[in-house]
C-alpha cells in the first residue's frame, strides 16, 4: 500500500538536544511538506520541497532544518534553537492536483 | 500575508445538513482545499476547488467564490462519525512553489 510513514509516533527529548523526525513516502510525489500543529490550532508550514535537493522555508522555519536527498525522504531536524518545540508534527506529500496526503504524525515533547 | 477565517465550533443533529464557511485573504490564490481531522489523527483530504462553483463528492460538497474570497463545505446526512475538525486551506502558488495555508479549524459535533 502506498502512503506516508512517520516515525516515531511519540518522542521525548530534553531541552537543548537536537532531534530528527523521519518522513518517508512511496507515492512517487515530488512535493513534500512539514507542518506543525499546536492544540486547537491549524497547521503551520515549516518547510516544503518541490523537488529533490531543493527546499523552501515556510512561515515558521526558525529553529528547524530539513534535507531532501531522495525523492522518498524528507527528514526534519528540530534544533535547540527552536524555542517552543513541543508540538504535533505532520509530514505530507502532494499530488499534481494539489491533494495532500498526510502521515500519522509525531508528537514531540521537550522538557 | 495570508489569513483564513472559519467558525471555531459547530453543532448539528444526526441526519441534518451543516455548512462550514471559510473566508480568506491571500496574495496569490490558486485554490481552496478542505480537510477532515479526527482527534489525535492526521488530516485527510476532502476536496479542492480551483474554479468558482460547487463540487460534489458523495455526502460532501464544496463551494468556491473567488470574487468574494469565500468558500464553504457542505455536509449532508450527517453521521456521528462526521464529528471531527474541518480545515480550509488556501493554495498559494508562489514562484518558489506551492504553499498551503490552513485555517484554525472548525470543530463539528454531531449529536443524536
Amino acid at each position: 500500500d502506498g502512503g506516508i510513514t512517520q516515525s516515531p509516533k511519540y518522542l521525548f527529548r530534553k531541552e537543548g538536544q537536537n532531534v530528527t523526525l523521519s518522513c518517508e513516502q512511496n507515492l512517487n510525489h515530488d512535493a513534500m511538506y512539514w507542518y506543525r500543529q499546536d492544540p486547537g490550532q491549524g497547521l503551520r508550514l515549516i518547510y516544503y520541497s518541490q523537488i529533490v535537493n531543493d527546499f523552501q522555508k515556510g512561515d515558521i522555519a526558525e529553529g528547524y532544518s530539513v534535507s531532501r536527498e531522495k525523492k522518498e525522504s524528507f527528514p526534519l531536524t528540530v534544533t535547540s534553537a527552536q524555542k517552543n518545540p513541543t508540538a504535533f508534527y505532520l509530514c505530507a506529500s502532494s499530488t499534481p492536483d494539489h491533494e495532500q496526503y498526510f502521515g500519522p504524525g509525531t508528537r514531540l515533547t521537550v522538557t | 500575508g495570508q489569513s483564513l477565517e472559519q467558525p471555531s465550533e459547530v453543532t448539528a443533529v444526526e441526519g441534518a445538513i451543516v455548512q462550514i464557511n471559510c473566508t480568506y485573504q491571500t496574495s496569490g490564490f490558486y485554490g481552496l482545499s478542505w480537510y477532515q481531522q479526527h482527534d489525535g489523527g492526521a488530516p485527510t483530504f476532502l476536496s479542492y476547488n480551483a474554479l468558482d462553483g460547487l463540487e460534489e463528492t458523495g455526502r460532501f460538497s464544496s463551494f468556491l467564490s473567488r470574487s468574494d474570497s469565500y468558500g464553504y463545505l457542505l455536509l449532508q446526512e450527517l453521521q456521528m462519525k462526521d464529528s471531527a475538525s474541518y480545515f480550509c486551506a488556501v493554495r498559494d502558488g508562489a514562484l518558489t512553489g506551492n504553499q498551503f495555508y490552513f485555517g484554525t479549524g472548525t470543530s463539528l459535533t454531531v449529536i443524536p
